[in-house]
């Protein structure tokens, strides 16, 4: 069990490109969930996923969000046309996907500065 | 989503019990009551978790009020590494967290 992996740790981008991150669960959780979170604040829900089934986005998730998980394993979270306000962490977690109340496993983060 | 209200810092001396509250006066029969906490530079990490009964575990305690409005997680002895913001959440169905501004503590040698 090596923990959830999260690649890049740190990015810098110019307003306007895109960029995705990459986020590696723990091995055999089914769920994966994203969150982000800015300076002061915790984290805030983005989305979570049960095996490849997207099953909730939060209103936070703009149209210039995606994720996926298109095998049940790793996941991606692409940010186009970056903004200012984008810039965060953005953490990932995973849990087993048994039971209702589970225990989430959070990884490093990624941190997102955006010029 | 349900609230809950935490102090924004405690401070505490190392090797002496520290004591966290959390006010949660609108939780719901279902709503289970989870703990994080967050180092410096790292992501969340779980502390603990329960429903109506006291909890322990080898982190810490988790003391919940007989009328479920409001909750203490106790570090029995608090150490440097225990320094970190703690986060008291409610859990409904579902897996979603969502956080507060929670806890800073500050422990001193």
């Amino acid at each position: 069990d090596t923990g959830v992996s999260q690649n890049p740790r740190h990015k810098i981008t110019k307003r306007g490109q895109n960029v995705t991150f990459r986020c590696d669960p723990i091995s055999e959780h089914n769920r994966l969930y994203w969150y982000r979170q800015t300076l002061g604040q915790g984290p805030e829900f983005l989305t979570y996923f049960q095996n490849e089934a997207q099953l909730e986005k939060s209103r936070l998730l703009s149209d210039r969000f995606s994720a996926e998980r298109p095998k049940g394993s790793f996941s991606t979270l692409e940010i186009q046309r970056t903004e200012q306000g984008d810039s965060a962490m953005y953490l990932c977690a995973s849990s087993p996907g048994q039971i209702v109340q589970e225990t989430q496993y959070f990884g490093p983060g990624t941190r997102l500065l955006v010029l | 989503d349900a609230k809950t209200t935490q102090p924004n810092s405690m401070e505490s001396n190392e090797e002496e019990p520290v004591h966290l509250p959390c006010n949660h006066s609108t939780i719901s029969g279902t709503d289970y009551i989870h703990w994080y906490r967050q180092l410096p530079s790292q992501g969340p990490e779980y502390v603990i978790h329960g429903l109506t009964s006291n909890v322990n575990n080898r982190m810490a305690s988790l003391a919940i009020a007989e009328d479920r409005k409001s909750s203490t997680l106790i570090l029995h002895r608090a150490t440097l590494r225990d320094a970190a913001v703690y986060y008291c959440i409610l859990m409904e169905y579902g897996n979603k967290l969502v956080f507060g501004a929670g806890t800073i503590l500050r422990v001193k040698s």
